[in-house]
């Protein structure tokens, strides 16, 4: 069964425009970990974004925020204010219990910002 | 601080081939990792090792062997080269707690003809 699923191949959206990327997981551990990575074309793995199981708060960090809803288990990550630059593909991955960190990622989405 | 470096960034091999992906970082990190990402796909992890002397299989291990003799250095090797492991292979790092995103290398990419 697939740990993560990201449904949207591809999204395309005006500049300056919110969006969000949509993120479901499937684990039966109470103690898990959520990450957002963005991989421009240039290739490399950029982080961007973590939540915890526990954390009872949605991460945020700068234009970026991560819509955690736990029973529904689901990690959308939500980029407010678009810009050019965060075309890229962005990859949701979970890490499952404590210990090593074993990354399990989602297939992407390639995100492009019309100007 | 270097942080993650891969060597090479790029390799053709013929089938049968031998080859070592190189990997190394500065950060102290216990937790080294190798993913490889084919086309169009997420990262799907090759091998992992928690520090020095311990290393275990990830998801896609087949064809592949590591070894930790430093906490530096994590080395990949391909044993006999097939056109089904051309891809782009990442390593990645971590501090061994739970919080803590990974830090990858810049990649390399590799075809096996």
């Amino acid at each position: 069964a697939q740990k993560i699923t990201q449904t949207q191949p591809g999204m395309f959206v005006q500049e300056k425009e919110a969006v969000t990327l949509d993120c479901t997981y499937d684990t039966s551990d109470q103690s898990y970990g959520l990450f957002w990575y963005k991989q421009p074309s240039s290739g490399e793995m950029i982080f961007l974004i973590y939540q915890g199981s526990y954390d009872e708060q949605n991460a945020t960090e700068g234009r970026y925020s991560l819509n955690f809803q736990k029973a529904r288990k689901s990690a959308n990550l939500v980029i407010s204010a678009s810009q050019l630059g965060d075309s890229a593909m962005y990859f949701c991955a979970m890490r499952e219990g404590a210990g090593a960190q074993k990354l399990v990622f989602g297939q992407g989405t390639r995100l492009t910002i019309n100007p | 601080n270097a942080g993650v470096t891969q060597t090479p960034k790029f390799q053709v091999l013929k089938t049968g081939q031998s080859m070592t992906l190189q990997c190394a970082q500065d950060m102290n990190h216990e937790y080294m990792s190798w993913y490889r990402q084919d086309p169009g796909m997420g990262l799907r992890l090759i091998h992992y090792s928690v520090g020095a002397g311990i290393t275990d299989q990830g998801e896609v291990p087949n064809g592949y062997n590591v070894s930790r003799s430093t906490t530096e250095d994590f080395p990949l090797r391909l044993l006999s080269a097939a056109p089904s492991q051309t891809s782009v292979y990442f390593c990645a790092s971590s501090r061994l707690a739970t919080s803590y995103e990974q830090y990858f290398g810049p990649g390399t990419r590799l075809t096996v003809t």
